[in-house]
């Protein structure tokens, strides 16, 4: 079956320092692959989404390319913020709306 | 654009009761996707229905169902609850008509605790 494997947090890091957390993933067919984030108390909000190979998702200063060869979609950012202090979820999608996702990966920026 | 909305916020229940959890979607969007957020075993698919009709289903006991409405709103109902169906269920809505790579919006959730 489908599987997505992010890795283990948390992860802590200072401002304007660089982000990246890993997403490898595996699956039968071909993928959509999605970076959801969740902010304390409430639900999921997509952060960006790639929907073929080599296509980079980008919002908010965030970006994660689809690497097919790799089986890969790792998150980065060049300077985080405070603001940007939540749990972030890798996922894959193969059918309607059938999503698997990772555990989740817990970040914690300091000023 | 009112948002996805989750009734009740909140829910406590004891083991062996049943619950149904209520989702609206956002106007216009035909599927619902319910999902179990836990701890331990993380985001779960449950199931996902569209035009009423359930579409696909995760792993689960067939002590959780569902149901969707002419409406799009949709109800999730948990019977027998055990102690492990403490968790916070999500729902999400799209138009359900675009595929794999289609965004889904999630609700705030549902917290229910089995005591």
């Amino acid at each position: 079956g489908n599987s997505v494997t992010q890795m283990e947090g948390p992860v802590t890091l200072s401002e304007e320092a660089f982000l990246t957390i890993n997403c490898t993933y595996t699956a039968t067919g071909y993928p959509s692959l999605f970076w959801y984030v969740q902010y304390p108390g409430e639900g999921l909000q997509l952060l960006l989404k790639a929907t073929k190979a080599d296509d980079k998702g980008s919002n908010k200063g965030f970006e994660a390319t689809y690497r097919k060869e790799t089986t890969s979609f790792h998150l980065e950012k060049g300077s985080v913020q405070v603001s940007d202090s939540a749990v972030y979820f890798c996922a894959l999608s193969e059918s309607y709306q059938k999503v698997t996702f990772g555990t989740g990966t817990k970040l914690q920026v300091i000023p | 654009k009112a948002g996805v909305t989750q009734t009740p916020r909140y829910l406590i229940k004891t083991r062996g009761q049943q619950v149904t959890l209520s989702c609206s979607p956002i106007s216009g969007h035909r599927s619902v996707s319910w999902y179990q957020q836990t701890p331990g075993q993380g985001l779960q698919f449950l199931f996902e229905y569209f035009s009423e009709t359930q579409r696909n289903k995760g792993n689960f006991p067939g002590r959780f169902s569902g149901r969707q409405f002419s409406n799009s709103r949709s109800e999730m109902n948990v019977s027998t609850l055990e102690l492990g169906d403490s968790a916070l269920y999500l729902c999400a809505s799209s138009f359900g008509t675009s595929g794999p790579q289609e965004t889904q919006y999630f609700g705030p959730g549902t917290r229910l605790l089995v005591l």
